[in-house]
């Protein structure tokens, strides 16, 4: 079945270092991809999105690039703040009435 | 933009008794509504999949019967959590899709994290 690959947490970094999340993904045919954010406490935000090959998802410094050929969706960042301490999870869906698959999540702790 | 509000945001229950969450699309029509299950630091499980008007679907594992889940109307979809134990001790979200969302991202409800004592 279509799955979603993250790399393992939880990732620790100083303020303004550059991030990087690694993810990947099977599936059968070409789906949307997904970051969302999970701060403490609280539910999802969809943080970017790409829905198809070549696509770049950006938001709040955020960026991913939906790669087919390595079957990728690494989300980076820049210059991290502590403030973007939280879960990311990486997804997929594909049209139609059909959930979003999840990878385990990668917990950041940026600290200052 | 479409909003997604879940109810409660946090419940405590004694072991044995039953719990109703509620989740309610604001300002769409939501054809389609997915729950989901987080344990502590793990991702989300995906648990069933509600259509308006027709019986959920469950994924393998998840006992229908422990949790009911009702979407009556196209705004609002229950999950009863039945005759609660510790073990059931989580995080709950839903997430809607509307008539026109093809394959845009799902809206999700804040979460009800449930403590059964």
């Amino acid at each position: 079945g279509d799955s979603v690959t993250q790399m393992e947490g939880p990732v620790t970094l100083s303020e303004e270092a550059f991030l990087t999340i690694n993810c990947t993904y099977t599936a059968t045919g070409y789906p949307s991809l997904f970051w969302y954010v999970q701060y403490p406490g609280e539910g999802l935000q969809l943080l970017l999105k790409a829905t198809k090959a070549d696509d770049k998802g950006s938001n709040k410094g955020f960026e991913a690039t939906y790669r087919k050929e390595t079957t990728s969706f690494h989300l980076e960042k820049g210059s991290v703040q502590v403030s973007d301490s939280a879960v990311y999870f990486c997804a997929l869906r594909f049209s139609g009435n059909t959930p979003l698959v999840f990878g385990k999540g990668t917990r950041l702790s940026v600290i200052a | 933009g479409a909003v997604v509000s879940q109810h409660p945001s946090w419940v405590i229950c004694k072991s044995g008794t039953s719990v109703k969450i509620e989740c309610r699309s604001l300002d769409f029509q939501a054809t389609t509504m997915f729950w989901y299950r987080q344990f502590p630091k793990q991702s989300l499980m995906l648990m069933a999949t509600s259509n308006e008007g027709s019986k959920a679907t469950y994924e393998q594992g998840v006992e229908k019967d422990k949790f009911l889940i009702n979407h009556a109307s196209l705004t609002l979809s229950t999950l009863t959590v039945t005759s609660a134990h510790p073990e059931d001790s989580s995080f709950y979200i839903c997430s809607a899709r509307g008539l026109a969302d093809g394959n845009s991202p799902l809206h999700f409800g804040n979460g009800t994290r449930l403590t059964v004592t």
